[in-house]
């Protein structure tokens, strides 16, 4: 069963802020929020998680609604280099499985 | 740190061959996997470990056996190749108390004529 729902594609002009939206609204208490994204056929690269707070690193901002059925990930200023399948993935900390949906094709436009 | 590491990149086997994918990591995790990537598909869990001497089933196991000796390696053995295994294969690794935050290999593309 998918946990997460994710738009298949979205585009963003380059230098603007990518906002990618992942619907979880099944989610439970103790599951986590991650972001990984996939370069063309390169290995998946984690971004950021989070439980209830809002986080950021030097990639990305992680967004948490208070409610925690949704979440969207952002990457400040878009890069040609930012252009990638997203994934948003939701499980327990405990979990030793991570599971991947089908994500969203992001396209930085120049 | 080379981080993980997979053999062959590239592989072209015939049905009913077996072999074996291969995949280091010399970062000291515990936690090893293995996914398939079906074309303009999501990654499928395989088979994954949360230590040596301990494996278990992901999502996809069927025609894949996995063993876990050492903290550094986890093969993927296909033991009679079918052309519904075409995929790229990508194996991962991480830390016990790192949960979500895993680190990819490359891939290896295999065709299954």
């Amino acid at each position: 069963d998918a946990k997460t729902t994710q738009p298949p594609s979205m585009d963003c002009a380059e230098g603007r802020a990518a906002n990618l939206p992942c619907n979880h609204s099944t989610i439970s208490g103790n599951e986590y929020v991650y972001w990984y994204r996939q370069i063309h056929s390169q290995g998946p690269q984690y971004i950021i998680h989070g439980l209830k707070n809002n986080e950021t690193n030097e990639m990305a901002s992680l967004i948490i609604t208070e409610d925690r059925k949704s979440s969207t990930l952002i990457l400040p200023h878009a890069t040609l280099r930012d252009t990638a399948v997203y994934y948003c993935i939701v499980r327990e900390d405990r979990d030793d499985k991570i599971i991947f949906g089908k994500g969203t094709r992001l396209h930085i436009l120049p | 740190n080379a981080g993980v590491t997979q053999t062959p990149k590239f592989q072209v086997l015939k049905t009913g061959q077996s072999m074996t994918l291969q995949c280091a990591q010399d970062m000291n995790h515990e936690y090893m996997s293995w996914y398939r990537q079906d074309p303009g598909m999501g990654l499928r869990l395989i088979h994954y470990s949360v230590g040596a001497g301990i494996t278990d089933q992901g999502e996809v196991p069927n025609g894949y056996n996995v063993s876990r000796s050492t903290t550094e390696d986890f093969p993927l053995r296909l033991l009679s190749a079918a052309p519904s295994q075409t995929s790229v294969y990508f194996c991962a690794s991480r830390l016990r108390d790192r949960r979500g935050e895993q680190f990819f290999g490359p891939g290896t593309r295999l065709t299954v004529l």
